[in-house]
């Protein structure tokens, strides 16, 4: 059975960073897409990256430039390092895979960051 | 950027009814567009990939159909269990966007 299961959300002033994980189980993370997805307090959802197996990676509007995703493959585990944060980056985080290309068929429980 | 939108964003229901939810897009999806069941505190669930495509061990009540800018999720013989906000999404080409939501409710 597929886990995954996120960690690294907190409480952030504005400006600061903060390093999302994605501890991964039943899958590898390197042969599979895997996205990030938010959804703000009361709000819809929104796409945030995705990180192919032969590692490149899309990003959407609102973070290109401040958020980048990457993996470790040893540890079979997905990241979201997060820059700048803003305010309006206050959501709960999902980790997601991906069929290709892309439904979102499995997701972590989420992760809360406050900004 | 693509805009998903949703109609109706609320809709209200009895057991048994049938409901249809529309999403429509501002431009071609061709047929890449999924659909997802929210139920407060949970992770979205996958319902329907590629337009019409059931996701594994998701009730048959459900049914998608639609091509290029205007889709439907039609749930049949509503169930008490389905009372659930429901978003669409496209995947052709990025950004990725997901429709507003309709909250389903049973009356």
């Amino acid at each position: 059975e597929v886990h995954l299961v996120e960690s690294g959300g907190g409480l952030v002033q504005p400006g600061g960073s903060l390093r999302l994980s994605c501890s991964i189980s039943g899958l590898s993370v390197s042969s599979n897409y895997m996205a990030w997805i938010r959804q703000a307090p009361g709000q819809g959802l929104e796409w945030l990256s995705v990180l192919y197996p032969e590692g490149s990676t899309y990003y959407g509007d609102s973070v290109t430039g401040r958020f980048t995703v990457s993996r470790d493959d040893s540890d079979n585990t997905l990241f979201l390092q997060m820059n700048s944060l803003r305010p309006e980056d206050t959501a709960i985080y999902y980790c997601v895979k991906v069929i290709p290309l892309g439904a979102f068929d499995i997701w972590g429980q989420g992760t809360t960051v406050t900004v | 950027d693509i805009q998903m939108t949703q109609s109706p964003s609320t809709l209200s229901a009895s057991v048994g009814d049938r409901v249809t939810i529309t999403c429509r897009a501002s431009q071609s999806v061709l047929g890449w567009l999924a659909w997802y069941q929210q139920k407060p505190g949970k992770a979205p669930k996958l319902l329907m990939y590629k337009t019409s495509h059931l996701e594994s061990g998701v009730s048959s009540r459900f049914s998608g159909s639609g091509y290029g800018t205007e889709f439907t999720l039609t749930i049949y013989n509503l169930q008490p269990d389905d009372s659930a906000t429901y978003y669409c999404q496209h995947y052709n080409g990025y950004p990725w966007t997901f429709g507003q939501g309709t909250k389903v409710e049973i009356k």
